[in-house]
């Protein structure tokens, strides 16, 4: 079945560690793709998105995420988180309509 | 606030009671999507429209399952005759700008 993969259920870093969250998909042809943050007790927002040229896009709050369509992945990353970047992070692929991943709940001790 | 907005924020029904939930998307976009969240997973497509138009039905939305936007603006998801199964987030978005802005969703629980 065609899907949207996180390997991390949850991840715990301390501050200033960097992040690397995968994300894989199965399906085939043009998607466009895409990262969402879900803050505690906020509703879900854009952290950066790809649809074509450069596969390393650069989102906000220092996030970057790299297309490498061999791989068929999308990883998400962050040279130094904070510990504001508690939440959950979720990938989604846009084939036709969007499609998300089971999402990775991010922890970062102060 | 202009961005989406859900309503109600909690809902709680005894099973075989039918819900109603509501979305007011941003005002200038014209596709609304329906998604449904439960725990441990991300949110799962149900169904969008393209003004006043359904063009997509997932499979997830059973007969029990009905949405509207009768005049291109809101949408009301209604779900009839409840089962334990339903209890999720609801979570409703608009697109705009090849972007999906998403509400904070309805929480449904079905006792």
């Amino acid at each position: 079945a065609q899907s949207v993969s996180q390997h991390n259920h949850h991840v715990i870093l301390s501050e200033a560690a960097s992040l690397e969250l995968g994300c894989n998909y199965s399906y085939g042809g043009t998607v466009n793709l895409f990262w969402y943050v879900q803050y505690p007790g906020q509703h879900l927002q854009l952290l950066l998105k790809y649809f074509s040229g450069d596969p390393l896009v650069k989102g906000i709050k220092g996030f970057e995420a790299e297309f490498i369509k061999s791989k068929f992945s999308f990883n998400l990353r962050k040279p130094s988180v904070q510990w504001s970047d508690t939440a959950e992070y979720f990938c989604a692929v846009r084939p036709n309509d969007m499609r998300f991943g089971a999402g990775t709940r991010l922890t970062v001790k102060p | 606030d202009t961005g989406v907005s859900q309503d109600p924020r909690h809902k709680i029904t005894k099973r075989g009671q039918n819900v109603t939930f509501r979305c007011d998307p941003i005002s200038e976009h014209n596709r609304l999507y329906w998604y449904r969240q439960t725990l441990g997973q991300g949110p799962e497509f149900l169904t969008y429209f393209q003004n006043e138009a359904q063009l997509e039905k997932s499979r997830l939305l059973s007969d029990r399952f009905s949405a509207e936007r009768p005049k291109g603006s809101f949408s009301t998801l209604e779900i009839q005759r409840t089962e334990q199964g339903d209890s999720a987030m609801y979570l409703c978005a608009s697109r705009g700008n090849n972007e999906q802005f998403f509400g904070p969703g309805t929480r449904l629980t079905v006792l």
